[in-house]
């Protein structure tokens, strides 16, 4: 099983302020990671998959990179709806997930 | 619009069963894989099962293997995920999730979800 370790667990910052969430694999997923956004009560939206394709409809502040086992997601410029939990997932082998980024509001 | 609706959640006892069920409208649901994943309280995501368009292929988490069947009528627009010999660590949200690419692919990652429904096993 391919383990996904994300970090920080918490990331407390004000809006307008620029995101960095960051994804390890234990293995080489090449680019096989996307990133999903989960509002309390809600089910996840995907955001990004194959590491760097905005899915539809996904504002152009999110943007992600990296390939083989490090991959960030970037939140340019933080907007209120934007405070969420992030996860990241890869389809390399069997899917598994991180175990979440939550980002509040600082 | 793509929707996914869940539904069959309750309360159960250890041991005990039940049908979840995914109604589906607003894309040609036989030309895509569907999967159900679950979410413990306050717990991140796990995936649980996936079928293919056809049904040819079926796939299954090592925790639920033996225990939960995943099946899908194309027909009636419908995926189904049969629990059997819940555990109180089955507790969770399940959702329904599209794979995003029509055809055959696994593992895929999940365009659309359902809201999900609340299984909860408890004595």
């Amino acid at each position: 099983e391919i383990v996904l370790t994300q970090s920080p667990a918490t990331l407390s910052l004000s809006p307008g302020e620029r995101a960095t969430l960051s994804c390890r694999a234990s293995q080489s997923v090449s680019s096989f990671l996307a990133w999903y956004q989960q509002k309390p009560g809600q089910a996840p939206r995907l955001l990004i998959y194959d590491a760097s394709k905005r899915a539809t409809g996904v504002p152009a502040r999110f943007s992600g990179s990296g390939s083989g086992t490090d991959f960030t997601l970037t939140i340019s410029s933080l907007e209120p709806e934007d405070f969420a939990v992030y996860y990241c997932q890869q389809r390399s082998i069997w899917p598994t997930f991180g175990q979440g980024t939550k980002v509040e509001i600082k | 619009e793509v929707q996914l609706v869940e539904s069959g959640g309750g309360l159960v006892k250890p041991g005990g069963s039940l049908r979840l069920s995914c109604a589906a409208s607003g894309f040609t649901f036989s030309t895509y894989n569907m999967n159900w994943v679950r979410q413990a309280p306050g717990m991140g995501l796990e995936w649980v099962s996936f079928i293919s368009d056809t049904s040819s292929s079926i796939k299954y988490a090592d925790s639920v293997k033996g225990r939960f069947t995943i099946s899908r009528d194309n027909a009636k627009n419908s995926l189904y995920l049969q629990v059997n010999s819940l555990r109180a660590e089955d507790t969770a949200v399940y959702f329904c999730a599209r794979g995003r690419v029509s055809g055959y692919r696994w593992p895929d990652d999940f365009d659309y979800w359902g809201q999900g429904t609340l299984v909860s096993v408890s004595s």
